[in-house]
């Protein structure tokens, strides 16, 4: 069966220190894999998203995520963390149907300054 | 660009009580989707719907009915709303990204 782990429910980074935040997945297949962000008191917003080819994708806010098909794993990552960067954190593994995505049970992230 | 849009925001139910929420998304997807948020639980898939006229079961469907008469709209009902039905819900459109709505926070009473 399909599961989505997010090990740390929360983190909290000081303000210009890098962030990764971990994600393993369970699929049968390849996986498509997203990184959803939800700051407080709204829906979440598409971060990155891994399909195929280079494992290493790029995406919005200065993050990127990298996919290791060994390791079961799609790590997210950012080289310096900004205050407007709190918030909860969601990983995500669907299939190309693109209903059955399941997702992590999130990482709340703390900027501290 | 309005994107997907939620009605109401906020809820309270007495337990019994019924009541529908609607989406509406303006992108001409034809995926659509219920999730309920639960802390500590991520996004929990209720119900979803792959074009008009069409709807499917998710993880979470018992309690919940849905209808997608317009392709543009898709609607949640609670028939008779039960204190384990208090959450977030969203709504999102779209095949592989999804597009969410900000959010409804049911409370049942």
């Amino acid at each position: 069966a399909q599961s989505v782990t997010q090990p740390d429910i929360h983190i909290t980074v000081s303000e210009g220190a890098s962030l990764e935040l971990r994600c393993n997945y369970s699929y049968g297949a390849t996986p498509y894999l997203f990184w959803y962000v939800q700051s407080p008191g709204q829906g979440l917003q598409l971060l990155l998203k891994y399909f195929s080819g280079d494992t290493l994708v790029q995406g919005i806010k200065g993050f990127e995520a990298e996919f290791k098909r060994s390791q079961s794993s799609f790590n997210l990552r950012k080289p310096s963390v900004h205050w407007s960067d709190a918030a909860e954190y969601f990983c995500a593994v669907g299939d190309p149907g693109g209903f059955k995505t399941i997702f992590g049970a999130g990482t709340r992230l703390f900027v501290k300054a | 660009n309005a994107g997907v849009t939620q009605t109401p925001k906020f809820r309270v139910l007495k337990t019994g009580q019924s009541m529908t929420l609607l989406c509406a998304q303006d992108m001409n997807h034809e995926y659509m989707y219920w999730y309920r948020q639960d802390p500590g639980m991520g996004l929990r898939l209720i119900h979803y719907s792959v074009g008009e006229g069409t709807t499917a079961k998710g993880e979470v469907p018992d309690g919940y009915n849905v209808s997608r008469l317009k392709k543009q709209n898709f609607l949640l009902g609670l028939e008779s709303a039960a204190p384990s039905q208090t959450s977030v819900y969203f709504c999102a459109s779209g095949q592989l990204e999804a597009f969410f709505g900000q959010g409804t926070r049911l409370t049942v009473v």
